[in-house]
């Protein structure tokens, strides 16, 4: 079936550092890929996605490339700052005709000053 | 702009006991997803509709648990005769048809079975 590999956790960086989360897939067909936030104390939420193979989803100065070849879909950021702690969840949808996300065990980030 | 609701935000009950739960979803939004997540994972699918049907279900969705979607509105998960196994966070997603499957998910409801 498919499933979704992140790098384990937890993550601590310095402000203004440079930010990579790994993540890998395993999937069937062509799957959607995900990025997800959680910030403390509130829900999850959508923070980028791409739909097909090299495409590039970005947003807040996030980015992902989906990698097919590589089957990968690594998050990075150039300057995290310390509103950037949370958890991050990679995900994927769609790998053979089914619909629900398979999400990732998560990474939890903390940005120190 | 009202997004995902979900009610109550926290339960906890004792084992054996019964509990439901409420999720609205974003209006217009005919898919609807269950998902429970538990500390330390990643959210695991339970059932998803689409309008009032239910159209799949996990293994992990044991036959003390029942979804339903009446109307093709909101949804309600009922757990019965609940275990401590069942503590988790039970989170509720919706999705417009058009939109490569992207899931607008709720606060989530809290479960603490005692």
């Amino acid at each position: 079936g498919d499933s979704v590999t992140q790098m384990e956790g937890p993550v601590t960086l310095s402000e203004e550092a440079f930010l990579t989360i790994n993540c890998t897939y395993t999937a069937t067909g062509y799957p959607s890929l995900f990025w997800y936030v959680q910030y403390p104390g509130e829900g999850l939420q959508l923070l980028l996605k791409a739909t097909k193979a090299d495409d590039k989803g970005s947003n807040k100065g996030f980015e992902a490339t989906y990698r097919k070849e590589t089957t990968s879909f690594h998050l990075e950021k150039g300057s995290v700052q310390v509103s950037d702690s949370a958890v991050y969840f990679c995900a994927l949808s769609g790998g053979a005709g089914s619909y629900q996300l398979t999400f990732g065990k998560g990474t939890k980030l903390s940005v120190i000053p | 702009d009202t997004g995902v609701s979900q009610d109550p935000r926290h339960k906890i009950t004792k084992r054996g006991q019964n509990v439901t739960f409420r999720c609205d979803p974003i209006s217009e939004h005919n898919r609807l997803y269950w998902y429970r997540q538990t500390l330390g994972q990643g959210p695991e699918f339970l059932t998803y509709f689409q309008n009032e049907a239910q159209l799949e279900k996990s293994r992990l969705l044991s036959d003390r648990f029942s979804a339903e979607r009446p109307k093709g509105s909101f949804s309600t998960l009922e757990i019965q005769r609940t275990e401590q196994g069942d503590s988790a966070m039970y989170l509720c997603a919706s999705t417009d048809r058009g939109s490569y499957n992207e899931q607008f998910f709720g606060p989530g409801t809290r479960l603490t079975v005692l």
